[in-house]
């Protein structure tokens, strides 16, 4: 059955700091993945997608992600957070027609 | 503006009783989902469908029920049935490109089950 793990349920950084949120996956096939990004009591926003071609993939808000398909991950970067990039975020495979999410991993940054 | 639009953002119930959550699109999508939000659960696909007067139960579906007499509109029922129903409910929807799965938000509503 296809899985997400994202390992961290919270993360910490200081402004400024860079970034790396960690997801595995479990899927048969070439997946399709997606990074999500949620503010309290909002939906979900769509910060970058990998289907095919090149393995670094840009976002939106100068995220980006690395596909390694032999380490089944795709994490999610930044260079520089924000205080603005507090939120929750949450990595999803593609499944057939369905989406299949993790846990989800919560950011916090201080000043 | 094309998006989503769910209503009520907040949502009351008695026990026992059945409440509906509205979701509507103008992206002219195919496909519509719901999810339930728990914390520290992800999302979890309650149903979805991808064609008028059709639909599927995804893995939560139990306690719920859903309508597609529109391409626009895809309402869930949450019944009497659903045993915890307080959570955060957060409806989709997609083409089909990229096999559905590039799926777009609605700001979600928050129901409790007083």
């Amino acid at each position: 059955a296809q899985s997400v793990t994202q390992p961290d349920i919270h993360i910490t950084v200081s402004e400024g700091a860079s970034l790396e949120l960690r997801c595995n996956y479990s899927y048969g096939a070439t997946p399709y993945l997606f990074w999500y990004v949620q503010s309290p009591g909002q939906g979900l926003q769509l910060l970058l997608k990998y289907f095919s071609g090149d393995t670094l993939v840009q976002g939106i808000k100068g995220f980006e992600a690395e596909f390694k398909r032999s380490q089944s991950s795709f994490n999610l970067r930044k260079p520089s957070v924000h205080w603005s990039d507090a939120a929750e975020y949450f990595c999803a495979v593609g499944a057939m027609d369905k989406l299949v999410f993790g846990a989800g991993t919560i950011l916090r940054v201080k000043s | 503006d094309g998006g989503i639009t769910q209503s009520p953002k907040y949502l009351f119930r008695k026990e026992g009783q059945n409440v509906t959550l509205s979701c509507e699109q103008n992206l002219n999508h195919d496909a519509m989902y719901w999810y339930r939000q728990d914390p520290g659960q992800g999302l979890r696909l309650i149903y979805y469908s991808q064609i008028v007067n059709d639909f599927q139960k995804g893995d939560i579906a139990e306690g719920y029920s859903v309508s597609r007499e529109k391409k626009e509109s895809f309402p869930l029922t949450v019944t009497s049935a659903q045993k915890n129903p307080t959570a955060f409910y957060l409806c989709a929807s997609s083409s089909p490109g990229l096999g559905y799965n590039e799926q777009f938000f609605g700001p979600g509503t928050r129901l409790t089950v007083l």
